[in-house]
């Protein structure tokens, strides 16, 4: 069964749309993150949680917004989509953020058009 | 912020022979040291990683050297077979309060038979 749920695994959208990226872990881990892998770049770290609270935040803008309704869950969502947003987001975790090993999800294949 | 360089981009072994990859970083924060197998279409799996406060570790076919005072790290796989043939990332991670791992951009590792 997979550890590390990611919904959906491919997403379509226009620009100027709006959509959320869904990732749950039932490793019971307690720190989550959001990377995002693109022809352009390698795995780009975006965001960390633990325990529910923000960590890092390395995006430049405010488009996008992680949401954690529980402990267990870390959604992505993205607004104003552009084509440049077009890429696989990963999510993963961790037991905890201080230099434990982090597991990816499967990711969601974005692509705006 | 932190930089990792990564070489060669791609990498031709035979089989049975051995590769290397060899990655380079920055920050001498950086504490943290995990590898990444990724195949096409999947999501990055951590194959082995390294903590600063260790030079060499080794998993089965799998070796990672570790020299701080140069901030080099480097991955070996020795008798390598036409299986780990994949897309291979190093990465460093500070652990101080975000968890953030900076990627290098890749390895793509080709056994031929």
């Amino acid at each position: 069964d997979p550890k590390i749920i990611q919904k959906p695994k491919y997403l379509v959208a226009v620009t100027g749309s709006e959509k959320i990226l869904i990732c749950e872990q039932y490793l019971g881990h307690n720190a989550m993150y959001w990377y995002r892998q693109s022809a352009k770049k390698p795995l780009e770290f975006m965001f960390s949680y633990s325990y529910q609270k923000l960590m890092d935040n390395q995006t430049a803008s405010s488009r996008f917004q992680p949401q954690s309704s529980k402990k267990n869950h870390l959604d992505l969502q993205i607004t104003a989509l552009k084509p440049d947003d077009s890429a696989t987001y990963f999510c993963a975790s961790s037991q905890d953020w201080a230099l434990y090993e982090q597991y990816f999800g499967p990711g969601t294949r974005l692509t705006v058009l | 912020g932190e930089q990792v360089e990564q070489l060669p981009s791609i990498l031709r072994v035979q089989e049975g022979s051995s590769a290397s990859i060899n990655c380079s970083y920055e920050d001498s924060a950086s504490n943290y040291f995990p590898w990444y197998k990724q195949e096409p279409g999947e999501n990055p799996k951590l194959i082995i990683d390294i903590r600063s406060n260790m030079e060499r570790k080794q998993i089965q076919e799998l070796i990672v050297l570790l020299d701080k005072k140069a901030k080099r790290f480097s991955l070996h796989i020795t008798d390598t077979q036409p299986g780990d043939s994949a897309m291979y990332f190093c990465a460093a991670g500070t652990g101080a309060n975000t968890g953030k791992l900076t990627f290098g951009h890749g390895t793509i590792l080709r056994v031929h038979p």
